[in-house]
């Protein structure tokens, strides 16, 4: 069975700090990997995702994530935290197959401070 | 593109009736659609896989008589909670799977607010 476990439940960092959200996998076949974004009381919007093409990921508003199938990770990294960050994120993981369920990680609160 | 819309945003219903939400791809046709739901400060939990024309495959412990879901057409998934009662009350988002796309795509709707009284 498929699952993802993202450390940390509230990340908070200040404004211009790296950002890094932590999430590791675990699939029994080469998993499809997101990373979601959500604002409060808001749907989710992909902010990037690994399907077995290049490891290194860029997404949209800075951010990108690698992919590393020795550590089982997907981390999500954006260089320099903007106060519009302030979210939270949600890492997921599919696999390829007929039913194509997404699983979502428990999810991590991102906190910009000034 | 690849625009997913949801009705009503926000439904406030009295306990023991029932309330539908709707889930529409607005601009593509979606073979698969997927609804979840959301507890406050929580993940999001898949309750089923809607397929257009078929039935239902919910998940375990989720109950198929109380969450009635119908893909009667190619834009347009619902989801009807029956005899509703206040813990059912939460965020209930659906996604929706492109017929042209790889499996893995999904695009998700705005969700739908559900307070039960």
């Amino acid at each position: 069975a498929q699952s993802v476990t993202q450390l940390g439940s509230h990340v908070s960092v200040s404004e211009g700090a790296l950002v890094l959200l932590r999430c590791n996998y675990s699939s029994s076949v080469p998993p499809y990997l997101f990373w979601y974004v959500q604002y409060p009381n808001q749907g989710l919007q992909l902010l990037l995702k690994y399907t077995s093409a290049a490891t290194l990921v860029k997404g949209i508003n800075g951010f990108e994530a690698e992919f590393k199938k020795s550590e089982t990770s997907f981390h999500l990294t954006k260089p320099s935290a903007h106060m519009s960050d302030a979210a939270e994120y949600f890492c997921a993981v599919s696999e390829y197959s007929s039913a194509s369920k997404i699983i979502f990680g428990s999810g991590t609160r991102l906190s910009i401070r000034p | 593109g690849a625009v997913v819309s949801q009705h009503p945003s926000r439904v406030i219903c009295k306990s023991g009736t029932s309330v539908k939400i709707e889930c529409r791809s607005l601009d593509f046709q979606a073979t698969t659609m997927f609804w979840y739901r959301q507890f406050p400060k929580q993940s999001l939990m898949l309750m089923a896989t809607s397929n257009e024309g078929s039935k239902a495959t919910y998940e375990q412990g989720v109950e198929k008589d109380k969450f009635l879901i119908n893909h009667a057409s190619l834009t347009l998934s619902t989801l009807t909670v029956t005899s509703a009662h206040p813990e059912d009350s939460s965020f209930y988002i659906c996604s929706a799977r492109p017929r042209t796309s790889g499996t893995y795509e999904q695009y998700f709707g705005p969700g739908t607010r559900l307070t039960v009284t």
